[in-house]
């Protein structure tokens, strides 16, 4: 699977809209770009997947760049509940096995 | 949540002991995972399961085994836990809609030993 790039951490403001940016730079033409997070003290959790058109759904949005190198998480409301790490992980969608290959993700601060 | 619980949610054990985790799932689900998160290396997939006794290893697979008897239960089994199994573990399950596939993940398992 191609690798993706995310900065460490990011801090936003509550009720601000949050871009987190990811690199995949190496993607196919079939992989899939999902998002997860991860909750303190919980398991990922979906969050949002695309392939080539932005794409909207009731936890965020995503936008993909024309070339698909690279791709935005949108939260348009940051919550503190919002505050976690994000995980951008590309998926094979010709794989039958599901698996997924974290990186290190990009920590979230949401300050009141 | 996908309906998977796994247990136990805590446990202490000693080096040289076997421990046993479990994943359960209630949707009859094919491909069962399990992966262990440590401090500065994200999630790491261990072993998988595509269906009954069929499974296969991942990316940190020793000193771990799997056994799938019935679609519902899968489990991981430590045969010699050592101080650097120490974890966190995940169980998922993968759901495939639309041609693509959605991992859910249960609540983990912290597993001591020492």
């Amino acid at each position: 699977d191609a690798k993706t790039t995310q900065p460490n951490s990011m801090e936003s403001n509550e009720e601000e809209p949050v871009h987190l940016p990811c690199n995949h730079s190496t993607i196919s033409g079939t992989d899939y770009i999902h998002w997860y997070r991860q909750l303190p003290s919980q398991g990922p959790e979906y969050v949002i997947h695309g392939l080539t058109s932005n794409v909207n759904n009731r936890m965020a949005s995503l936008a993909i760049a024309e070339d698909r190198k690279s791709s935005t998480l949108i939260l348009h409301r940051a919550t503190l509940r919002d505050a976690a790490v994000y995980y951008c992980i590309l998926r094979d969608s010709s794989s039958n096995t599901g698996k997924l290959i974290f990186g290190q993700g990009t920590t979230l601060q949401v300050k009141p | 949540d996908a309906g998977i619980t796994q247990s136990p949610r805590h446990k202490v054990t000693e080096t040289g002991t076997p421990v046993t985790l479990r994943c359960h799932q209630t949707e009859n689900h094919r491909y069962m995972y399990w992966y262990r998160q440590d401090p500065g290396h994200g999630l790491r997939l261990i072993h998988y399961s595509y269906g009954v006794k069929d499974t296969d290893k991942g990316e940190v697979s020793d000193g771990y085994s799997v056994s799938r008897s019935k679609t519902e239960d899968f489990l991981l089994t430590l045969e010699s836990a050592t101080s650097s199994q120490t974890s966190v573990y995940f169980c998922a399950i993968s759901v495939r809609t639309g041609g693509v596939e959605t991992q859910y993940f249960g609540p983990g398992t912290r597993l001591l030993v020492l």
